[in-house]
């Protein structure tokens, strides 16, 4: 079965410093994966996806994402870190020979500190 | 720009009463996706159409019918509202690979 876990509810940074947000997957063929984001009261909005080639994906806002196959993991990472950047994050997965349907993580709320 | 918009961002209704929540995109893409988002649980899918009047089941469909006789919208049908389907409603289109979402619908059920 496919699945998605994001295994930390929260994370806290302080601004300036590097973030990740951890993400892993299972699906039984290639997966297709994307992150998106969430501020209060609105929509998601996306942010990079891993598709093929280069497992280094750069994506909206100085985020990227490194998808990683022997880990199943495409955890989203940023060098150095806004307060603007605190909201809620959200991890899917789409195996390539699905239809259309994204397997959603439960999301993680980023808390940027000044 | 991809333009997703929903009829209401907020909405409060009466239990039993039928609810109607509508969703246009503006860029012609074929697929459409209606979600509801809880907290702790994430995006969970509702009901997803791939053409226009096609329609497949997602995760949770019980108690929600949608609608798709135009390409551009995709309608979610609450028959007879519970206060269990107090939530965020989510739309979203897609044509390959990434979904574009509108700005969400709160529905409260009193």
């Amino acid at each position: 079965a496919q699945s998605v876990a994001q295994p930390e509810d929260q994370v806290n940074v302080a601004e300036g410093n590097p973030l990740t947000v951890k993400c892993t997957y299972s699906v039984s063929g290639n997966p297709y994966l994307f992150w998106y984001v969430q501020y209060p009261n609105r929509g998601l909005q996306f942010l990079l996806k891993y598709i093929t080639g280069d497992n280094l994906v750069k994506g909206s806002y100085g985020f990227e994402a490194e998808f990683n196959k022997s880990q199943t993991s495409f955890h989203l990472k940023k060098p150095s870190a806004l307060v603007s950047d605190s909201a809620l994050y959200f991890c899917a997965v789409r195996d390539e020979d699905s239809n259309y349907q994204l397997i959603w993580g439960a999301g993680t709320k980023l808390i940027i500190k000044p | 720009d991809v333009k997703v918009t929903q009829s209401s961002r907020y909405l409060v209704k009466r239990t039993g009463e039928k609810v109607f929540l509508e969703c246009v995109q503006d860029m012609d893409h074929e697929n459409m996706f209606w979600y509801r988002q809880d907290p702790g649980l994430g995006l969970r899918l509702i009901y997803f159409s791939y053409d226009v009047k096609m329609k497949e089941k997602g995760d949770i469909p019980e108690g929600y019918s949608v609608s798709r006789e135009k390409k551009e919208r995709f309608s979610l049908i609450l028959e007879s509202a519970s206060t269990n389907q107090t939530s965020m409603y989510l739309c979203a289109s897609s044509w390959r690979y990434e979904q574009y979402f509108g700005p969400g619908t709160r529905l409260t059920v009193t």
